[in-house]
């Protein structure tokens, strides 16, 4: 069974411009979760999305947004980029999102910006 | 509000010794709990889970992990280090109203020496 794809692997981009980041969960799983990795905050929730609805939502501000899309592939877009949004940007899925079920991780996108 | 701590950023252990890494947690209902291991320019690895029931926990390679409520910790264990553990290790906690939601320590980086 594949696992998280998420792509691109890498991603360079300058301050004001957006990304569309993409990530394609593991067959069946209908919960996608991101996260944030940076060295000084750490791992951060982003948000999740199960069934095309966002159900969570972390602490982010309002330039960082996400969808699903009717075959749980989901993106995530940033808009008006930061030189603070450089991170690891690291997507998880499960079966239905329920607490007590693992998260399993894609590789995640390096983005850096410049 | 849930949160996390992995005492000690670092932790270097010889080749063949004990390994221990700590981690408590801060939660107003059961929690539900995981170690992933991170490698090098890659996502996170599901090592083991606490859900309900045992309270002794084992995961994969060899790694094994107690839940004390008593003392809200879930220290992970592995009575043999290799060299292949060397690697940054992550304590997090999702609670039952927070579906797929996880909080994540600040992470615990395990060198092993020769």
């Amino acid at each position: 069974k594949a696992g998280v794809t998420q792509t691109p692997r890498y991603l360079i981009k300058t301050r004001g411009q957006q990304v569309t980041l993409s990530c394609s969960p593991i067959s069946g799983h209908r919960s996608v979760s991101w996260y944030q990795q940076t060295p000084g905050q750490g791992l951060q929730f982003l948000f999740e999305y199960f069934s095309e609805t966002q159900r969570n939502k972390g602490n982010f501000p309002g330039r960082f947004s996400g969808r699903q899309f009717s075959n749980s592939r989901s993106e995530m877009n940033v808009s008006t980029l930061e030189l603070g949004d450089s991170a690891l940007y690291l997507c998880a899925s499960s079966l239905a999102g329920q607490s007590n079920q693992p998260q399993h991780f894609g590789d995640g996108t390096r983005l850096s910006i410049l | 509000a849930q949160s996390v701590t992995q005492l000690g950023s670092h932790v270097s252990v010889s080749e063949g010794a004990l390994v221990l890494l700590r981690c408590n947690y801060s939660s107003s209902v059961p929690p539900y709990l995981f170690w992933y291991v991170q490698y090098p320019n890659q996502g996170l690895q599901l090592l083991l889970k606490y859900t309900t029931g045992a309270t002794l926990v084992k995961g994969i390679n060899g790694f094994e992990a107690e839940f004390k409520k008593s003392e809200t910790s879930f220290h992970l264990t592995k009575p043999s280090a290799h060299m292949s553990d060397a690697a940054e290790y992550f304590c997090a906690v999702s609670v039952s109203n927070q579906g797929g939601k996880l909080i994540f320590g600040q992470g615990t980086e395990l060198s092993v020496k020769p």
